[in-house]
């Protein structure tokens, strides 16, 4: 199957500071990602979909100010959550629909779990 | 309403015996269906995709689709330890079949 990396796998931050979070297609090209967030023993929840050469579209309730997205390449999209805050804490995933246009078929990045102090 | 509904479990099989799985949708343009896995403090991994009415096979795995009933079901036949995970129900729709929509997941325990 296609392979989507994520960088940090884990990061620990202070309340107030910003963290980014970078999604890569490494044998693939993505002109869409999408960005879910699990809490614990919770389901995924998508957060936004990440669009290449424009803006993200963001699910409701998901504050478009505070978690940025940024589809930079084909391979690539950030999310950096500003500002971040103890209730921020999760399990943040990323996804891309690999075999382009024609195909439906998800593959997850191994997420990156972020903790707020 | 959920758009994508599973029993949270946990269900419990002894090693060994078939493991079945189920999950109803609401959105009659559902197109594809798929069943992830994922192990706790992973993220999930495809393990079946499953487009048109009927079974689809591979190796322990069996996905059954029923779009008149709205009903996706996944069979895990000689159930091993290493089944035990949360298994993830996710449709796409036809407008817009990037999207996913997740089912919460139904925890599988397969005891030794």
């Amino acid at each position: 199957g296609a392979v989507v990396s994520q960088h940090p796998s884990r990061v620990i931050c202070k309340s107030g500071t910003s963290v980014k979070i970078e999604c890569r297609s490494l044998d693939f090209q993505a002109t869409t990602m999408f960005w879910y967030r699990q809490f614990p023993k919770q389901s995924l929840m998508l957060m936004a979909t990440s669009n290449e050469g424009s803006k993200a579209t963001y699910e409701q309730g998901v504050e478009k100010d505070k978690f940025l997205i940024n589809h930079a390449s084909l391979t690539l999209s950030t999310l950096t959550v500003t500002s971040a805050h103890p209730e921020d804490s999760s399990f943040y995933i990323c996804s891309a629909p690999a075999g382009g246009a024609s195909t439906d078929t998800q593959y997850f990045g191994p997420g990156t779990r972020l903790t707020v102090l | 309403q959920k758009e994508v509904e599973q029993n949270s479990g946990p269900l419990s099989v002894p090693e060994g015996a078939i493991a079945s799985l189920n999950c109803t949708y609401s959105d009659r343009g559902s197109q594809s269906f798929f069943w992830y896995r994922q192990y706790s403090g992973k993220s999930p991994e495809l393990i079946m995709s499953i487009y048109s009415n009927g079974d689809k096979e591979d190796g322990r795995f069996t996905a059954q689709l029923n779009k008149a009933s709205q009903y996706v079901s996944l069979l895990i036949r000689d159930s091993q330890p290493s089944d035990s995970a949360t298994y993830l129900c996710a449709v796409s729709v036809l407008y817009n079949f990037n999207k996913f929509y997740f089912g919460s997941g139904t925890k599988l325990n397969v005891k030794p």
